[in-house]
């Protein structure tokens, strides 16, 4: 059974430019959970969703990062006009009940911005 | 506004010794606490968890410490092995928030042979 797949693992993008981070839940998982990891802040968390539909986006910057879920098996967050503070690891989880706090993350994009 | 704290940061202890790693949180409407672990360029991965209607949770060697009162919990591993050094993460949850957890900074353990 396949883990929670991200891609890309890597991506550097230069100031102002965009960036889209994809995300494949486990098959069957009824929420995706969005999370970001820096050594200063620890894991952040940004956004979820149950059953594809947007739940809590508390954590997400307003006016740059965008999450979507067109359908069941895929997630993506777009950052656009990217900064060098928004430099981190950015983790993607599924989990299959959504109440239990049993999160299966994936090995995390890390994203670099120049 | 960090919810959950880890202590100590960062922990050393030799092979076959105990280490301890605490947490401590703020909400005391928190009623869930897992522990993850992670090893460098992987995600976290859920290691054990205890319910705030326990006190105590075990598994292996394992086993996870829980003071409601106090708002503090603990993470013991006992017999430490070389392939326990990882990052471990304290998080803290809510029935009912649908598995949105608040993540301590983690505590880095090295076990030296």
């Amino acid at each position: 059974n396949a883990g929670v797949i991200q891609t890309p693992r890597h991506k550097v993008t230069g100031k102002g430019q965009e960036a889209t981070l994809w995300c494949e839940p486990i098959s069957g998982h009824s929420a995706v959970f969005w999370y970001r990891q820096t050594i200063v802040q620890g894991l952040e968390f940004l956004t979820y969703f149950r059953n594809q539909a947007p739940i809590d986006d508390s954590g997400m910057p307003k006016e740059r990062f965008s999450a979507q879920m067109p359908n069941q098996s895929h997630s993506t967050l777009k950052i656009q006009s990217t900064q060098p503070q928004d430099s981190a690891v950015y983790l993607c989880a599924s989990s299959s009940d959504w109440n239990t706090g049993q999160l299966y993350f994936g090995e995390g994009s890390k994203l670099t911005v120049l | 506004q960090q919810q959950v704290r880890q202590s100590p940061q960062s922990l050393t202890v030799w092979e076959g010794e105990t280490a301890i790693l605490n947490c401590s949180y703020e909400n005391s409407a928190f009623d869930y606490f897992p522990w993850y672990q992670q090893f460098p360029g992987e995600g976290p991965a859920l290691l054990i968890a205890i319910r705030s209607v326990s006190d105590k949770k075990e598994d292996g060697r394992f086993t996870i410490f829980f003071n409601k009162r106090e708002k503090k919990l603990s993470l013991h591993i006992t017999d430490s092995q070389p392939g326990d050094s990882a990052t471990y993460f304290c998080a803290a949850g809510m029935t009912g928030t649908g598995s949105k957890l608040s993540f301590g900074k983690g505590a880095k353990l090295t076990v030296s042979p």
